[in-house]
């Protein structure tokens, strides 16, 4: 079975600080990765995903992941965290059959 | 072009109460889904529809019933609604069923009292 365990339920980083939310996975086929933002009473946006192909994958707002398959993780980093960039982020692995995905628990990021 | 859209935006039920949570998108999209969002546990699958005409269970679908009424619209309904089926309900939907993106809809917050 598919799984996927987000590491550190809360965040928080100064302006302007690297944003780093980890991102480990479970799968016996090749994955197909996602990264979802929420902002504060609104529903999930795609922030980038991996299928096949080049590793880092590159998203919208600046942010950015790399598939390690030998690490079975998928972190979401950007350089430089704004204000905006509150809300919380969910990592989530597709399963092979009928597309449905499989959510982390979600990481809370504040910037201050 | 609204994407995903969901009705109610809010609902507070009384345990024992009925009701049905819509969902409409205009992408033209094959498949469709139904999560719940509850703090600490992420999304969890209730109930999908493939395509028009098909639906199967997903991770938590007991006290839940659902209906694809056409290749739009997927409703999801609670007939005897109890606490612990408060939460943040999303609907989201996908181009085919093979690990598309998913689309999703700005939600329902429920409680049932």
């Amino acid at each position: 079975a598919q799984s996927v365990t987000q590491l550190g339920s809360h965040v928080s980083v100064s302006e302007g600080a690297l944003v780093l939310l980890r991102c480990n996975y479970s799968s016996s086929v090749p994955p197909y990765l996602f990264w979802y933002v929420q902002y504060p009473n609104q529903g999930l946006q795609l922030l980038l995903k991996y299928t096949t192909g080049a590793t880092l994958v590159k998203g919208i707002n600046g942010f950015e992941a790399e598939f390690k398959k030998s690490e079975t993780s998928f972190h979401l980093t950007k350089p430089s965290a704004h204000m905006s960039d509150a809300a919380e982020y969910f990592c989530a692995v597709s399963e092979y059959q009928g597309g449905k995905l499989i959510f982390g628990q979600g990481t809370e990021l504040s910037v201050k | 072009n609204a994407g995903v859209t969901q009705t109610p935006k809010f609902q507070v039920l009384k345990t024992g109460q009925s009701m049905t949570l819509q969902c409409a998108q205009d992408m033209n999209h094959n498949s469709m889904y139904w999560y719940r969002q509850d703090p600490g546990m992420g999304l969890r699958l209730i109930y999908y529809s493939a395509s028009e005409g098909t639906t199967d269970k997903g991770e938590v679908p007991n006290g839940y019933n659902v209906s694809r009424l056409n290749k739009r619209e997927f409703s999801l309904r609670l007939e005897s609604a109890a606490p612990s089926q408060t939460s943040v309900y999303f609907c989201a939907s996908t181009r085919t069923r093979t690990r598309d993106t998913q689309y999703f809809g700005p939600g329902t917050r429920l409680t049932v009292l």
